[in-house]
Order: C-alpha cells, then sequence, then structure tokens
C-alpha cells in the first residue's frame, strides 16, 4: 500500500464547475500538506500547504486537512480551462523528516471551455 | 525574486554515460533536494543536502550522487546510465518545510 493514494484521473469537468480533488494518507506523523499544480513538460508550482486540520482558502482555491480521517481534499470553485493541469498532494513530516516530501501520483484535470 | 534555476533543461545521453545536473535554489535558502519524476512511479525523492551536508537519502542506487557548495548551489550525478533513468529530475529549494521546484531537466538515455 502507498503512502499516499490519489485518484489519477482523468477528471473532465465543464468550466465554472466547482472541482474536488482529493487524498488519503496512511502516515500519522505527516504534518504538513502540500498542494502542486503541474503543466506539461513543467515543474510542480505550489498552491497551497497547511499544517493543522482544518479550512485554508486563496482566492478560488480551498485546502481541506482532516487529520482524523487521513484526508486531505482541493476545492477549486469557477474552474477556469487554464486549470486545466495535472495536481499533486504532497507531505511531508513525522518519521520521514521535514525535508523528504511524499507525493500522490497526481490527479489530471481537464477544463473544457 | 527569481526561482530555482536547473541547467540544462533538456540532454540526450546514451546507456553507460554519466551525466551532471545543477540547480541553483533561492536565494536565502539553504535546502535544496532532488527528485525523480516518471509516468510510472510519479516524484520519487532522490536527495536533500543542507549546508553543504547530505541531510537525507532516498532509496535509489549509489549511481546517483549529489553535492551542495557553499553557495547553496547543488549538483546530481548520474553514472553508468540506465535507460530506466529516463526521466525528468527536478530540484527543489526549502527554508522551512515548504519547497520550491524548478522547472527540471528532462534526461532521456537511448
Amino acid at each position: 500500500q502507498k503512502e499516499v493514494e490519489q485518484d489519477p484521473g482523468p477528471l473532465s469537468v465543464p468550466e465554472g464547475a466547482i472541482v474536488s480533488l482529493n487524498c488519503t494518507y496512511s502516515n500519522s506523523a505527516f504534518q504538513y500538506f502540500m498542494w502542486y499544480r503541474q503543466y506539461s513538460r513543467k515543474g510542480p508550482e505550489l498552491l497551497m500547504y497547511t499544517y493543522s486540520s482544518g479550512n485554508k482558502e486563496d482566492g478560488r482555491f480551498t485546502a481541506q486537512v482532516d487529520k482524523s480521517s487521513k484526508y486531505i481534499s482541493l476545492f477549486i470553485r469557477d474552474s477556469q480551462p487554464s486549470d486545466s493541469a495535472t495536481y499533486l498532494c504532497a507531505m511531508v513530516g513525522g518519521n520521514t523528516g521535514f525535508q523528504k516530501l511524499v507525493f500522490g501520483t497526481g490527479t489530471r484535470l481537464l477544463v473544457s471551455p | 525574486k527569481a526561482g530555482v534555476t536547473q541547467t540544462p533543461r533538456y540532454l540526450i545521453k546514451t546507456r553507460g554515460q554519466q551525466v551532471t545536473l545543477s540547480c541553483s535554489p533561492i536565494s536565502g535558502h539553504r535546502s535544496v533536494s532532488w527528485y525523480q519524476q516518471t509516468p510510472g512511479q510519479g516524484l520519487q525523492f532522490l536527495f536533500e543536502y543542507f549546508s553543504e551536508t547530505q541531510r537525507n537519502k532516498g532509496n535509489f542506487p549509489g549511481r546517483f550522487s549529489g553535492r551542495q557548495f557553499s553557495n547553496s548551489r547543488s549538483e546530481m550525478n548520474v553514472s553508468t546510465l540506465e535507460l530506466g533513468d529516463s526521466a525528468l529530475y527536478l530540484c527543489a529549494s526549502s527554508l522551512e518545510e515548504v519547497q520550491y521546484f524548478g522547472p527540471g531537466t528532462r534526461l532521456l538515455v537511448l
């Protein structure tokens, strides 16, 4: 079993839809949770990071962490075609140290006009 | 502030050769991590350097090595290249827990 599970998609939605992206994890020692966006042939770009359980909002993006369920989500409101990319969740902390990010496989999102 | 830069951006090598990739972190960041990204395995941690010392290491063979210089710039080296080493190699720099990635070096081994 992988430490971080993420549905690879692709997830296809129409422009303006609310998108929900999710990851589950097995290592309860993880302390920091991040979401990266990666466009084709580019490096991952940091979107959001959170430390505690609960919600964190930044513009059209909301990151949600539920440590009791070992579940994190990224919501995108009013999705745009420019949001089409692969979204990677990443986690760090505990016995893996604070430098070794553990990534999900990434979910490919397609937003059609 | 300038982001993480990596050189070269693209590289083609043949089996058995060696390769050196370079990474310049964000100014002020002292930690540099390296990752390998492939379609089959996703993003996998190679190693991390802080103040010229390797602080953390992933599960890769000894053919993969790295170093960090006093100005925090880092290099990684892969010796005796294999076809399976074809991948996007990403460098990330960090001040604390959050890592910022460069554009990557795409390596193709023929």
